[in-house]
């Protein structure tokens, strides 16, 4: 258990689905990422969340939309993906400033 | 030029070698680094966490820093079968802002 928990582990959609990727931290921290990791590519920043703020949205395509309820949940709301985005979704938490992260295991998305 | 630049190998290796895992980096502003280790269908975990330059020791690992060639090394003494993974070089973006720029990572087997 790392403190960080994810889920679904896995996920299988259609391009015209909707649907949901949620991270929950227990850790008491402050701030909550998301990630997108690829193959053969370096984990890339899509969202930044300090105390339920949204301070960063990395370009990312509006088809992803993220909600921070509260400072220990964070949610990824998807539609209309395209195939490319079939990858492996991070979340992370911090205390913030320049403390390393916890991450979750990830959800393996698959856009078919 | 990428601002964290790491050899994605693939690094094989026999049981019990020393292991010498790299990255270079373009912003000299940089002061804390960090090596996540990620195992398969897991999420990165923090191994190792360095402020400014100098030499760190846990265990069988020595994370180095030479800021002056803008160039980390994570040292892996009497590697096991159980240090096969994918290893991620990290720094803290300068600007307090909380945010993690990773490299590709390198993965790394280490054969019995």
């Amino acid at each position: 258990e790392t403190g960080v928990t994810q889920t679904p582990r896995h996920l299988v959609m259609g391009m015209t689905n909707k649907k949901s990727l949620k991270c929950e931290q227990h850790l008491g921290h402050n701030a909550m990422y998301w990630y997108k990791q690829s193959a053969k590519k370096p984990l890339e920043l899509m969202f930044v969340y300090n105390f339920k703020e949204q301070t960063e949205n990395n370009s990312v395509p509006s088809r992803f939309s993220p909600e921070c309820p509260n400072s220990s949940h964070l949610f990824l709301h998807l539609h209309t993906l395209q195939p490319e985005d079939s990858a492996l979704y991070l979340c992370a938490s911090s205390r913030g400033g320049n403390y390393g992260y916890t991450f979750g295991s990830g959800t393996r998305l698959t856009v078919v | 030029q990428k601002e964290v630049e790491q050899d994605p190998g693939p690094l094989s290796v026999p049981e019990g070698a020393i292991v010498s895992l790299n990255c270079t980096y373009s912003n000299s502003a940089f002061q804390y680094f960090m090596w996540y280790r990620q195992y398969s269908r897991k999420g990165p975990e923090l191994l190792m966490y360095t402020y400014s330059s100098g030499n760190k020791e846990d265990g069988r690992f020595t994370a180095q820093v030479d800021k002056s060639s803008k160039y980390i090394s994570l040292f892996i003494r009497d590697s096991q079968p159980s240090d096969s993974a994918t290893y991620l070089c990290a720094m803290s973006d300068p600007g307090n802002t909380g945010k993690l720029i990773f490299g590709q990572g390198t993965t790394l087997q280490v054969k019995p």
